[in-house]
């Protein structure tokens, strides 16, 4: 059972607000990703890190940015949330190694109205 | 990475085995064939993967044919918790250490288990 975990898991704001995802994971894995995934729709990558201090954008270009303080602790934050920020975001991560898997916490489910 | 074709959706009776298929016809030497799920509402969950040899865990067998451009995910006693959204992946990790794992979740093969 991978050791990852993502609060809040439910969020409804208002528009203009702003917010952080916390995701963490307890396993030592350097490198982290942040997922962003529609409704019955396929994961985007938006975010990931190598390493502490190392973040990158990723396939999906987003307005959310990221940091890496911390080995185990990757949070997403949305300066200003728009309706157009709803969706569900899916934290991940990953040893760094050939051939590893990566492994995923539960998500946050993301609502702006 | 290649990219894989899956049923869109499936059907299995609780109890019997359940066989997802997943086409990859243009797979490199070097890429591994993944196997993750995702149960309505959570994060994707890893199965099982490999390489060119069968694999089998506590949670699922894999199949890979000789020439590595099919495979099929098998679960052997299908539960009614089995059902869930699966997705074939091909990848190659990447070897530089400030690179990413480019892995692609295409929309997978939605699997309902029936009583």
């Amino acid at each position: 059972e991978a050791d990852i975990y993502q609060t809040p898991r439910y969020l409804v704001i208002g528009t203009g607000k702003k917010i952080t995802l916390e995701c963490s994971q307890t396993m030592g894995h350097d490198k982290m990703y942040w997922y962003q995934q529609d409704p019955g729709m396929e994961l985007h990558l938006i975010h990931y890190s190598y390493g502490v201090n190392s973040t990158e954008k990723g396939d999906l270009s987003s307005e959310s940015t990221v940091s890496r303080i911390r080995t185990e602790h990757f949070p997403l934050t949305l300066e200003s949330a728009r309706p157009s920020h709803t969706s569900q975001y899916l934290c991940a991560s990953s040893e760094n190694r050939e051939r590893e898997t990566q492994y995923f916490g539960p998500g946050t489910r993301l609502l702006v109205l | 990475d290649a990219k894989t074709t899956q049923p869109t959706s499936m059907d299995c009776a609780e109890g019997r085995a359940a066989n997802l298929p997943c086409n990859h016809s243009t797979i490199s030497g070097n890429e591994y064939v993944y196997w993750y799920r995702q149960i309505h509402s959570q994060g994707p969950q890893y199965i099982i993967h490999g390489l060119k040899n069968n694999e089998t865990n506590e949670m699922a067998s894999l199949i890979i044919t000789e020439d590595r451009k099919s495979s099929t995910l098998i679960l052997p006693h299908a539960t009614l918790r089995d059902t869930a959204v699966y997705y074939c992946i091909v990848r190659v990790a990447s070897l530089v250490k400030t690179s990413y794992d480019k892995v692609i979740f295409g929309p997978g093969t939605s699997l309902s288990v029936i009583p």
